[in-house]
C-alpha cells in the first residue's frame, strides 16, 4: 500500500509568515510522529500522536508550533511567525502503534524561512 | 529522558571493507534499538532493529550487536559497496515510550 505521504514536499515562506504542513500516514496506523531534521543534523523529535489520546507535545520548541490530528488519519503541523531558524525538513512518520513500533517516516517537506 | 550518542559523525572507507558504527544510551529502560538508513535527499528507512533479550542480529551483511550493560549498541556493514554510502542513525526507545530518540547520524562514504 502507499506509505506516508506529506505536502508540500518544498515550501519557501517569507519570515514572520505561517505555514502549515500536512501529513497522510499510512492506512490503519494509529500512531503518528513529527520530527524535524535541520541541514546535517539529527532527528528532533516534535509531536506524537497515538489514537484518540492526548498528544505527546514535549518536544515542541515553542509556542509557535502546533499540531492537530483528526482520529486516526491527517495531521497538520502548524507553525506562526516563522523565523529563519525553523528552516528543516519536517519528517513526518508513522507506526501501527503496537509492540513492534516500526516507525515509517515520510519524505519530508523542506521548509526555507527567508 | 533518553540520550542517545553516536559517533562517528563521519565514516569514510573503501569499498569492500567493514564499517563500525556505535552507540551509547542513557536510559536503562530502553529495550529497542533500531537502525536507520537516510539516502541523499531521501526518507529515513529501516534497515535492522534489536531488542534487549538478544545480543546480536544479522542480516546479511549488517548485523547490530546490543551491550545491555555497557549501555551501548553497534552496527557492523561487511564488504561495504558504493551504494551503503548513505547517513545511517541510530536510535533507543524505552519500555513504556513509543517515541525512539534519535542518534545525530553518521555520514559513511564508501569509495570505489
Amino acid at each position: 500500500g502507499a506509505g506516508v505521504s506529506q505536502s508540500p514536499s518544498n515550501k519557501v515562506t517569507e519570515k514572520g509568515k505561517d505555514v502549515e504542513l500536512r501529513c497522510d500516514p499510512i492506512s490503519g496506523h494509529t500512531a503518528l510522529y513529527w520530527y524535524r531534521q535541520r541541514l546535517g543534523q539529527g532527528l528532533e523529535f516534535l509531536i506524537y500522536f497515538q489514537g484518540n489520546s492526548a498528544p505527546d507535545k514535549s518536544g515542541l520548541p515553542s509556542d509557535r508550533f502546533s499540531a492537530e490530528r483528526t482520529g486516526e488519519s491527517v495531521s497538520t503541523l502548524t507553525i506562526q511567525r516563522t523565523q529563519q531558524e525553523d528552516s528543516a525538513v519536517y519528517l513526518c512518520a508513522s507506526s501501527p502503534g503496537t509492540d513492534r513500533n516500526t516507525i515509517y517516516f515520510g519524505e519530508g517537506s523542506w521548509l526555507t524561512v527567508v | 529522558g533518553e540520550n542517545v550518542e553516536q559517533h562517528p559523525s563521519t565514516l569514510s572507507v573503501q569499498e569492500g571493507d567493514s564499517a563500525v558504527i556505535k552507540c551509547t544510551y542513557s536510559d536503562s529502560a530502553s529495550n529497542y534499538f533500531p537502525w536507520y538508513k537516510q539516502e541523499l535527499g531521501k526518507r529515513p528507512q529501516l534497515i535492522i532493529d534489536i531488542r534487549s533479550n538478544v545480543g546480536e542480529k544479522k542480516d546479511q551483511r549488517i548485523a547490530v550487536t546490543l551491550n545491555k550493560t555497557a549501555k551501548h549498541f553497534s552496527l557492523h556493514i561487511t564488504e561495504t559497496q558504493p551504494e551503503d554510502s548513505a547517513v545511517y542513525f541510530c536510535a533507543a526507545r524505552a519500555g513504556g515510550s513509543y517515541i525512539p530518540t534519535f542518534g545525530r547520524g553518521t555520514s559513511l562514504i564508501v569509495h570505489p
